[in-house]
């Protein structure tokens, strides 16, 4: 079963405007969430995290919100730059488990920014 | 400083045959977990060492693959006998207590 998904396969935006990207989970005991970038033949690279016990959380022009009750995140990326083209993933954790790095997946989406 | 290397970078192998990834984490970094995404899907954990022990190997799909730590460095992910199944590009990741570090991975084809 997939307890992280991201729906949307692609993203293609226009330089300067924002970039929502989509994030749904399954699983409750999920508290603690991140986004990774990944640009093709590198691996993913940390770009921002949240934790259950807050909504919101913003560093520079990348902002993720995250909705416990419809189990639901997002990542805002404004303005968009072309150097923003990469794979997004998001991921999900148990902050309190043994292993914290045992990081849930989802799929990924490959998002455009259109200079 | 340095970066989690990963090498080789590409292995193309023969079904049935036995493959052996290489991971050199960041220095002093304790924690290292082994990933792998196969095509379109997202990364699954396979097994995480603190130190030298793995008290995680709960991602490992079958008891073809098996992997060590030496040193408190160096990983070795072995796959045997590998099958089609197999293919994907393997990741390495290296922590010392915050975010997951990552290397630019292993793509192993199984012809």
């Amino acid at each position: 079963d997939q307890q992280v998904k991201q729906n949307s396969p692609s993203l293609s935006v226009q330089e300067g405007r924002i970039s929502i990207l989509n994030c749904d989970y399954t699983n409750s005991m999920f508290d603690y969430f991140l986004w990774y970038k990944k640009y093709p033949a590198e691996g993913p690279t940390f770009l921002i995290s949240i934790s259950s016990i807050k909504d919101k959380n913003e560093d520079g022009r990348f902002t993720v919100f995250l909705n416990k009750s419809a189990k639901h995140l997002s990542l805002h990326i404004v303005p968009s730059q072309p150097g923003d083209s990469a794979v997004y993933f998001c991921a999900a954790s148990v902050s309190g488990s043994s292993n914290t790095g045992k990081l849930i997946f989802g799929q990924g989406t490959t998002l455009q920014v259109k200079p | 400083g340095a970066g989690v290397s990963q090498s080789p970078s590409n292995k193309v192998t023969e079904k049935g045959k036995d493959v052996e990834l290489r991971c050199d984490p960041i220095s002093g970094h304790t924690a290292l977990y082994w990933y792998r995404q196969s095509l379109g899907q997202g990364l699954e954990f396979l097994i995480y060492f603190q130190g030298n022990s793995a008290p995680d190997k709960s991602g490992l799909p079958s008891d073809r693959f098996s992997a060590e730590r030496t040193g408190g460095s160096v990983s070795t992910l072995t796959i045997q006998r590998t099958q089609q199944e197999d293919s994907a590009v393997y990741l390495c990741a290296s922590s010392l207590s915050g975010h997951l570090n990552f290397g630019p991975g292993t793509r192993l084809t199984v012809t």
